[in-house]
C-alpha cells in the first residue's frame, strides 16, 4: 500500500534561506510522486512531479525535488526563500486506480 | 484558460439538512476526482468518474454521500441529512487522460460548515 509522511507540520525560515520540506512515501511498486503548494482559501497548485524519469525534477517558483529510492524520500528544496513562498505544502503518491493519496501538509513560514 | 471551478464556495447548512456541492472540471478533461480536506488535514480521496463512469467510490465515509457526472463533464457531489463531521472542505480536481503521470487540477473547493 501507498503512503506519504510528511515530516515537521511547520517549517520556519528566514528570507534568503534554503527551504527544505521532507517527504518519505512507502510503495510496494514505482511511485509516481508529487509535491502540491495550498494558499490560503485556494485550491491546491502543483509545484512539480516525479514519473520515473529523471531523478531530480525541477518545478516551479525555483522549487525542486529529488527521489531517492534507496532513502524512499522526495523531499522538495528551495535554495533561498521568498516570503511569497509563506503557504502550507503537500506531498503526495500516485496509488492505484490514479487517486492522490497526501500526507498531512508542512505549513512553511518566512521570517523577514 | 480557465481552470477547475467549484461552486458554492461556502456553504453553512444545518445539521440534517441536505446540500449540493458543484464542480466544472477543465472542459475535455476525461477524469475527475472528488476530495474531503479536515480542517489542518490532507485531502483524503472520495470518489473518481472516467468520463461519466463512477469507477471508484471506496472513500465515500457513508451512504450518505453520493456522487454523480451524468454527460461526463459537470460533476455533483450531494450529502444528505449532512452531520456536524461534514464540515471540511470539499476539493475537485481533473485531468486530461486517465494515466497515472497525469496532472490533476484543483478547484478552489466548497467550505461546507454544518451547524
Amino acid at each position: 500500500a501507498q503512503s506519504v509522511t510528511q515530516l515537521g507540520s511547520h517549517v520556519s525560515v528566514s528570507e534568503g534561506a534554503l527551504v527544505l520540506l521532507r517527504c518519505n512515501y512507502s510503495s510496494s511498486v514505482p511511485p509516481y510522486l508529487f509535491w502540491y503548494v495550498q494558499y490560503p482559501n485556494q485550491g491546491l497548485q502543483l509545484l512539480l512531479k516525479y514519473t520515473s524519469a529523471a531523478t531530480l525534477v525541477k518545478g516551479i517558483n525555483g522549487f525542486e525535488a529529488e527521489f531517492k529510492k534507496s532513502e524512499t524520500s522526495f523531499h522538495l528544496t528551495k535554495p533561498s526563500a521568498h516570503m511569497s513562498d509563506a503557504a502550507e505544502y503537500f506531498c503526495a503518491v500516485r496509488k492505484y486506480g490514479n487517486k492522490l493519496v497526501f500526507g498531512a501538509g508542512t505549513i512553511l513560514r518566512v521570517k523577514s | 484558460g480557465a481552470g477547475v471551478s467549484q461552486s458554492p464556495r461556502y456553504k453553512v447548512a444545518k445539521r440534517g439538512q441536505d446540500v449540493a456541492l458543484r464542480c466544472d472540471p477543465i472542459s475535455g478533461h476525461v477524469s475527475l476526482f472528488w476530495y474531503q480536506q479536515a480542517l489542518g488535514q490532507g485531502p483524503e480521496f472520495l470518489t473518481y468518474f472516467q468520463n461519466e463512469a463512477q469507477l471508484d467510490k471506496s472513500g465515500l465515509p457513508s451512504d450518505r454521500f453520493f456522487a454523480e457526472r451524468p454527460e461526463g463533464s459537470v460533476s455533483t457531489l450531494k450529502i444528505q441529512r449532512t452531520q456536524q463531521e461534514d464540515s471540511a472542505v470539499y476539493l475537485c480536481a481533473s485531468s486530461s487522460r486517465d494515466r497515472a503521470e497525469e496532472t490533476q487540477y484543483f478547484g478552489p473547493g466548497t467550505r461546507l460548515l454544518v451547524l
